[in-house]
């Protein structure tokens, strides 16, 4: 199986900062990598698809990057909206495994 | 629009089975994969199956779980047998979407939460 490494798991910011997630593969994966945000009780919502194509309706504050074994979602400057969860996840090949989470938290 | 509805959850001891249903509109269903995702209390998200091409389970439900659909009803099920206390967790249904290059969720129900206790 491939294990998702995620992180930070919990990081603390303000309203206009610029944040980076990471994830990291336990194998090469190509681009295969959505990114999703979850706030609480309510479902996940997908970001990112294909590593780096940002979802329709998405803010373009929203970013992905990385392709290989290395990702990374960037947040340009948070707004209030986006303190959250967010996760990571692969489908390069089933159990389509998700990273452990990193919990976005206002500073 | 999409919607995914899913439903069938409530308190059940361990043992017991449970079937879980998600009921599609917006879409015809035959067209696309389907996931089934959990999260326990406090937990993140765990990969439980996936309906696409053929069926794949998590090591941790395989051969207790058995992911279905009924096309003509719009509906996917996840039954669930011989339920665990660690079976306790709030199940999405959500939708997959392939394309020449990509391969994604895009679409996911509200949950339905599963109590495992005696």
């Amino acid at each position: 199986d491939i294990q998702m490494t995620q992180s930070p798991s919990s990081l603390s910011a303000s309203v206009g900062d610029r944040v980076n997630i990471t994830c990291r593969a336990s194998q090469r994966i190509g681009n295969f990598v959505s990114w999703y945000y979850q706030k609480p009780g309510r479902a996940p919502k997908l970001l990112i698809y294909g590593a780096s194509n940002l979802q329709s309706g998405v803010p373009s504050r929203f970013s992905g990057s990385g392709s290989g074994a290395d990702f990374t979602l960037t947040i340009s400057s948070l707004q209030p909206e986006d303190f959250a969860a967010y996760y990571c996840q692969q489908f390069y090949s089933t159990p389509n495994t998700f990273g452990q989470g990193t919990k976005l938290e206002i500073k | 629009q999409v919607q995914l509805v899913a439903s069938g959850g409530g308190v059940v001891q361990p043992g017991r089975s449970l079937r879980l249903s998600c009921a599609a509109s917006g879409f015809t269903l035959s067209s696309y994969g389907m996931h089934w995702v959990r999260q326990a209390p406090g937990k993140g998200l765990e990969w439980v199956a996936l309906d696409g091409h053929d069926r794949y389970y998590a090591d941790s439900v395989k051969g207790r779980f058995t992911i279905a659909r009924d096309n003509s009803k719009n509906t996917l099920y996840l039954q669930m047998n011989s339920l665990r206390a660690e079976d306790t967790a709030v199940y999405y249904c959500a939708r997959a979407t392939y394309t020449t290059s990509f391969i994604f969720v895009d679409y996911w129900g509200e949950g339905t939460l599963v109590t495992v206790s005696s």
